[in-house]
């Protein structure tokens, strides 16, 4: 079974400062990796997807990911955020083995200062 | 606009009481989804149907039941409402009922159960 951590719960940054995401995954197979996002009172949606080929994953809104599969991470990273991207953001693993579903994690609320 | 339509968007229910929440989706979807979500939880999947006519249990179905008659639409019932029921409800879609499909997510219902 698939488990997935997000390390900071909550992660304050000011407006065009950089920022990661941190996201660790843990699992016996091949995994496929989520970003999604949710802005207030709003369903989610999805931010980028790795499924295979580079590892470098290039997202909406300016946001990119790197799948890291020594460290088995995929942290979320934007070079200058701003106001609009304060929301909750929630990295997400799936197995490629099966047509199980998929495993969120707890979710991490980005908020930027203005 | 195509995507994924949740009723009501919030209710506050009695324990003991029959409740159905509504969901449709107009993108022809094959699989959907009920999750719900809780402060520090993150997503957790309550039932999904990988196509019209079949139902699946998810990780937290007990106290749920769901059907699903058709393509569109996908309701979730609590038969008899519990106050650990009290959560925020997502219903979802995706294209195929595969570990690679993105998911849809609708703006959400929020529940709470006195």
């Amino acid at each position: 079974a698939q488990s997935v951590t997000q390390l900071d719960s909550q992660v304050p940054v000011f407006e065009e400062a950089p920022v990661e995401l941190r996201c660790n995954y843990s699992s016996s197979v091949s995994v496929y990796l989520f970003w999604y996002v949710q802005y207030p009172n709003q369903g989610l949606q999805l931010l980028l997807k790795y499924l295979s080929g580079s590892t470098l994953v290039k997202g909406i809104n300016g946001f990119e990911a790197e799948f890291n599969k020594s460290q088995t991470s995929f942290h979320l990273r934007k070079p200058s955020v701003h106001i609009s991207d304060t929301a909750e953001y929630f990295c997400a693993v799936s197995d490629t083995t099966s047509y199980d579903k998929v495993i969120f994690g707890p979710g991490t609320s980005l908020s930027v200062i203005p | 606009i195509a995507g994924i339509t949740q009723a009501p968007t919030s209710q506050i229910l009695a324990a003991g009481r029959r409740m159905t929440l509504r969901c449709t989706q107009d993108m022809r979807h094959n699989a959907m989804y009920w999750y719900r979500q809780d402060l520090g939880l993150g997503l957790r999947l309550i039932h999904y149907s990988n196509t019209a006519g079949t139902t699946g249990k998810g990780e937290v179905p007990d106290g749920y039941s769901v059907s699903r008659a058709n393509t569109d639409d996908f309701p979730l019932t609590l038969a008899s409402a519990v106050p650990s029921q009290t959560s925020v409800y997502f219903c979802a879609s995706s294209d195929s009922f595969s570990p690679n499909s993105p998911l849809h997510f609708g703006n959400g219902t929020r529940l709470t159960v006195t």
